[in-house]
């Protein structure tokens, strides 16, 4: 399978603990977004890495969250002290970006259920 | 800020009748408007997309136009069947400050046998 990829599929854990999600994108792609996604909502931009650097954050992300893509390859993503308001699908997407276009494959994506 | 609105939230047609869905976006200056599909449980997937030097593309039964002046893009699905529901997704490709690309919040669609 070449499609994006992502680890855990599911995730339960207890208000305050930390976690860690991974992405592993589409080998080609220059791009890697986080999205998060509740019921009903469409993707919400958390942020994106254009190879190993990270361009935007999105303003509404606590200082709780980050994300690093070290090597311009696979990305994590990192909640510390987790609030129930967390819970959501994380979902990663990976992009072959140039001037006119930008489209994006996403993963399967991470459901994370805080306690 | 940028922002990405869609129409309806809901929508129901019977099977074989079409279907629209329309959004409006708030960055001129955006070029890239894709569309995407998401069945229950399942990631979003890209079903069309349409660049800003093109009105309008079509692709068996889905078609898209752009209306750049007004900026507002739609989704048009024709004899739609009932494999066609799902939650739509409209998105526009911003250039404010680093590019990237803004969804709207969905249509849900339901087509009734």
């Amino acid at each position: 399978d070449t499609g994006v990829s992502q680890d855990p599929r599911h995730k339960i854990t207890k208000r305050g603990q930390n976690v860690t999600f991974r992405c592993d994108p589409i080998s080609e792609h220059n791009r890697l977004y986080w999205y998060r996604q509740t019921l009903g909502q469409g993707p919400e931009f958390l942020t994106y890495f254009q190879n190993e650097a990270q361009l935007e954050k999105s303003r509404l992300l606590s200082d709780r969250f980050s994300a690093e893509r070290p090597k311009g390859s696979f990305s994590t993503l990192e909640i510390q002290r987790t609030e129930q308001g967390d819970s959501a699908m994380y979902l990663c997407a990976s992009s072959f970006s140039s001037v006119s276009t930008d489209t994006q494959y996403f993963g399967p994506g991470t459901r994370l259920t805080v306690l | 800020g940028e922002n990405v609105e869609q129409h309806p939230s809901t929508l129901s047609v019977q099977e074989g009748d079409s279907a629209v869905i329309k959004c409006t976006y708030s960055d001129s200056a955006s070029n890239y408007f894709p569309w995407y599909k998401q069945e229950l449980g399942k990631r979003p997937q890209l079903i069309i997309d349409i660049r800003s030097n093109v009105g309008e593309k079509k692709d068996q039964r889905i078609a898209v136009t752009l209306n750049k002046t007004a900026k507002h893009f739609s989704l048009h699905i024709t004899e739609t069947q009932p494999e066609d529901s799902a939650v739509y997704f409209c998105a526009a490709r911003t250039k404010t400050s680093y590019d990237k690309v803004i969804f709207g919040p969905g249509t849900s669609l339901s087509v009734i046998p």
